[in-house]
This record gives structure tokens, C-alpha cells and sequence, in this order.
């Protein structure tokens, strides 16, 4: 119950394409939705995130679409950059401690 | 900007050697975490700390397993005796709030090799 799925585990798109990253989740006390992104050899960063009360934001080119019915919430990245390329985990909250997803890495090709 | 540190980078050790890894949070945080990757895998949590005690720790921190905030300002992860399967990355992170909308900034992780 304490679980996040992510998927797809890998996505490659090409550059001004749209990325969808799927995440599910089944502890309905959750209570933050964040989403981190991760270089190679650096530490998650977070890019963007939601509360469940709201069914979406939007940052720039980040947008978090939150389906709470259906413990769903998704992350798309419009106009997909190379520098976009990394590895993007969805992550839920429980009484302050984060349960990833796991993982989605992502290629930008130009 | 601040960020969080962490010591060493790299940590190479033998099986069944104590390791300490090291960490310096943002500076008016007040809530710890450590994370672990193990390569090609999630990020998992291990234990979060708060005002000199343990607040919740996951089955992965057992007994070989301990925290520390020694001085104002480090807070550490000792491995007491470690395993083969505990080679993995060492994520620190802090927040200055637990729960809801708060950000937890992280380190750049140590990774730990054991042979």
C-alpha cells in the first residue's frame, strides 16, 4: 500500500515532442505529490509538485495532471528539450517521508 | 543558494567494516532523511530525524544501522557492519517543515562500494 508506480521506465523523444511520465499510487493518506528530477551523479531535484486537493499545475513547460479518483497522476514535458534528458522520479508523501516511484529516464533527442 | 553536503563522494570499504557517512544540512532545517539507491533502482527511504531522535525509520534500517547529529551543524549514517547488498547511493536530505508541501532539498549522495 505504501507503494508508487511509475512507467515507462525508459521514454525517448524527439526534441519539441511531448513527454508523459504515469505514476499510480494506493495509500490514499498521501497528502503531496512531488516530482524529482536526477542528472547522473547528482541528488533528486525537485521540478514540480501537487497537492491532492488540485487536479492540475503548471510550470513553464511542466504540468502535473492529479486524478485522485483514480490515484492516478502523470507529469507531461512539452517541448521536450535535450537538456531535458535525465531521470525523473514521481514520489508521494507520508507523514514527511517521500516513497519514490521507480523512475523514468528520459532521452531528448535533437 | 544553500545546499546540502554530503562526505565522502566515494566510500570503498570491506565487508564487515563499520563506515560513517556525512552530511550537512541547510542550516535552519530541522528535519533529516536519508535515502538509498541502489543502482538501477528507486530511491528508498531509510530514516528521518528530528530533534535528536529517530521519527520513523523503514525496514531497511535494522540494527547495523544508526543516526547521528553529533554537533550543530553534521548529521551522519553509520553502517556498523557492512554487507555486499549495502553498496548503493547515500542520500541526505533535509526540510525545514515535515509533511505536506514541503521541499526536501538533497544532497549529491555518497556512493558507497562494498567488496
Amino acid at each position: 500500500q505504501q507503494q508508487v508506480k511509475q512507467s515507462p521506465q525508459s521514454l525517448i523523444v524527439q526534441k519539441g515532442g511531448i513527454s508523459i511520465i504515469n505514476c499510480a499510487y494506493e495509500n490514499t493518506a498521501f497528502d503531496y505529490f512531488p516530482w524529482y528530477q536526477q542528472f547522473p551523479g547528482k541528488g533528486p531535484a525537485l521540478l514540480i509538485a501537487i497537492r491532492p486537493d488540485v487536479s492540475e499545475k503548471k510550470e513553464g513547460r511542466f504540468t502535473i495532471s492529479f486524478n485522485k479518483s483514480a490515484k492516478q497522476f502523470s507529469l507531461h514535458i512539452m517541448d521536450s528539450q535535450p537538456g531535458d534528458s535525465a531521470t525523473y522520479f514521481c514520489a508521494a508523501t507520508s507523514r514527511g517521508k517521500l516513497i519514490f516511484g521507480q523512475g523514468t529516464e528520459l532521452s531528448v533527442k535533437p | 543558494e544553500p545546499e546540502v553536503t554530503q562526505t565522502p563522494s566515494h566510500q570503498v570499504t570491506q565487508m564487515g567494516q563499520e563506515v560513517i557517512l556525512r552530511c550537512v544540512p541547510i542550516s535552519n532545517h530541522l528535519y533529516f532523511y536519508w535515502y538509498r539507491q541502489i543502482l538501477g533502482q528507486k530511491v528508498e527511504f531509510l530514516v528521518s530525524f528530528y530533534n535528536n531522535e529517530i521519527s520513523e525509520k523503514s525496514e531497511i534500517f535494522d540494527d547495523q544501522f544508526s543516526v547521528e547529529r553529533p554537533d550543530g551543524s553534521n548529521f551522519t549514517l553509520k553502517i556498523r557492519s557492512t554487507k555486499l547488498e549495502d553498496s548503493a547511493m547515500y542520500f541526505c536530505a533535509s526540510t525545514q517543515i515535515a509533511g505536506g508541501n514541503n521541499e526536501q532539498f538533497f544532497g549529491p549522495g555518497t556512493r558507497l562500494t562494498v567488496l
